[in-house]
């Protein structure tokens, strides 16, 4: 049964501190998307890639923020330093490129004290 | 920036009732989501419509795509409380590297 995992599920930090999210996407899939989920701001897209390259990462914060994919199985969000404003549910999903439908991860919830 | 506008945000709906979900957006794109999400869950996909004219149908939920006025509906035909969720739509920018989640629409079927 094919899945995006993400890890870690909860992450309680304080400000200041770094926040590592990883995400493993289906294999085989070659576009690999994260978002951010609040509800004041609702579903945002953080930044997507394809076959490893970056391609849009216009709605990240980039003082702070930091999405790779050292290879084709993991791809990693990071925010150094962390605020309080960055609490939200973080998704990863994939998809075998940008037109086909996208397969989501459960979330990483971030509390960031 | 490509606006994507759902309506209702909220339903209340009696089972058996039948009702539609509109969603907008503001500029070309023949590339339409629907995707599902439960409380405290994930997001699930529902539909892809790709071109116009394009209508798909799962159970009780249809999903169509009319490009020309930049409209997906998507209809739910006799409701049942299973149905209860919040759904969104998406929309691939044409030139497919912009991808916009509408606001969503929280619907409650209530017995």
């Amino acid at each position: 049964d094919a899945r995006v995992t993400q890890t870690p599920r909860h992450k309680v930090t304080e400000m200041g501190q770094e926040v590592t999210m990883r995400c493993q996407p289906i294999l085989g899939h070659n576009t690999v998307f994260w978002y951010r989920q609040t509800m004041m701001q609702g579903l945002e897209l953080l930044a997507y890639f394809r076959n490893r390259a970056p391609l849009d990462d216009s709605g990240m914060p980039k003082d702070r923020f930091s999405a790779e994919m050292p290879d084709a199985t993991l791809a990693t969000l990071k925010i150094q330093p962390s605020e309080p404003r960055d609490s939200a549910v973080y998704f990863c999903a994939s998809s075998l490129g940008a037109v086909r439908e996208q397969f989501f991860g459960p979330g990483t919830r971030l509390t960031v004290l | 920036e490509l606006k994507v506008e759902q309506n209702p945000l909220f339903l209340s709906m009696q089972e058996g009732k039948n009702y539609t979900i509109y969603c907008n957006y503001s500029t070309t794109s023949d590339r339409l989501y629907w995707y599902r999400q439960d409380p405290g869950k994930s997001l699930e996909s529902l539909f892809v419509l790709l071109s116009n004219g394009a209508v798909k149908q799962e159970g009780r939920l249809m999903a169509s795509l009319d490009t020309k006025a930049r409209l997906s509906t998507l209809h739910i035909t006799a409701a049942v409380h299973d149905l209860s969720a919040t759904y969104f739509c998406a929309v691939l920018h044409n030139t497919g590297n912009q991808f916009y989640f509408g606001t969503g629409t929280s619907l409650t079927v209530i017995p």
